[in-house]
């Protein structure tokens, strides 16, 4: 299954940008990167996904490399809300959606 | 209706019993998702439906039985557990069984096997 590398642990202030970076050196030209998120007693959420070009909406925005060997994930103004487990995905023609160990992040107010 | 539903929230069963864990979501979705996670673990893919059919299982054991008997319901029968099967049992959803789709997930039914 394809890999990614992401930081155990993050760590940001309330209402301050979150820039959450991903590395998926693995990944091929069809492989979508996708992030979803995860708070504490409940399932994953999805947050966002793109392939190349970066993406925007209402919850965040994607920035892919060039070689797209790598991302990071954008919160704009993050909230206590925001604290949760941020996974990383390549999704590839497997269709499998097989996360890995994610990025902890920690919101103080 | 955006939601996965999961039934029940919170199962404890014996090591002998027979139960099922329900999911259900009406967002006429065709692939659906059963994934496994244990505590401060990542979720962990166990099967894949795609237009009610198995797609994919990832070599889970023969005690843990997938069926899916309509497009909006999905099933996970439970037989002869060990403890180390106690873990928290996600479904999700998604449009087609595409790389590029994203999965709704339900909130899970947290299993202790006694």
């Amino acid at each position: 299954d394809a890999k990614t590398t992401q930081p155990n642990s993050m760590e940001s202030n309330e209402e301050e940008p979150v820039h959450l970076p991903c590395n998926h050196s693995t990944i091929s030209g069809t492989d979508y990167i996708h992030w979803y998120r995860q708070l504490p007693s409940q399932g994953p959420e999805y947050v966002i996904h793109g392939l190349t070009s970066n993406v925007n909406n209402r919850m965040a925005s994607l920035a892919i490399a060039e070689d797209r060997k790598s991302s990071t994930l954008i919160l704009h103004r993050a909230t206590l809300r925001d604290a949760a487990v941020y996974y990383c995905i390549q999704r590839g023609s497997n269709y499998k959606l097989t996360f890995g160990k994610g990025t902890l992040l920690t919101v103080n107010p | 209706d955006t939601e996965v539903t999961q039934t029940p929230k919170h199962l404890v069963m014996g090591m002998t019993n027979k139960k099922s864990l329900k999911c259900e979501q009406h967002m006429g979705h065709r692939a659906m998702y059963w994934y496994k996670q244990k505590a401060k673990k990542p979720p962990e893919l166990m099967f894949v439906y795609s237009y009610e059919k198995l797609s994919i299982n990832e070599s889970v054991p023969s005690r843990f039985s997938p069926e899916c008997p309509n497009s909006s319901l999905l099933n996970l029968h439970l037989h002869a557990l060990q403890p180390e099967d106690s873990a928290l049992y996600l479904c999700a959803s998604s449009h087609y069984r595409s790389t590029n789709e994203k999965l709704f997930f339900g909130s899970g039914t947290q299993l202790s096997v006694l």
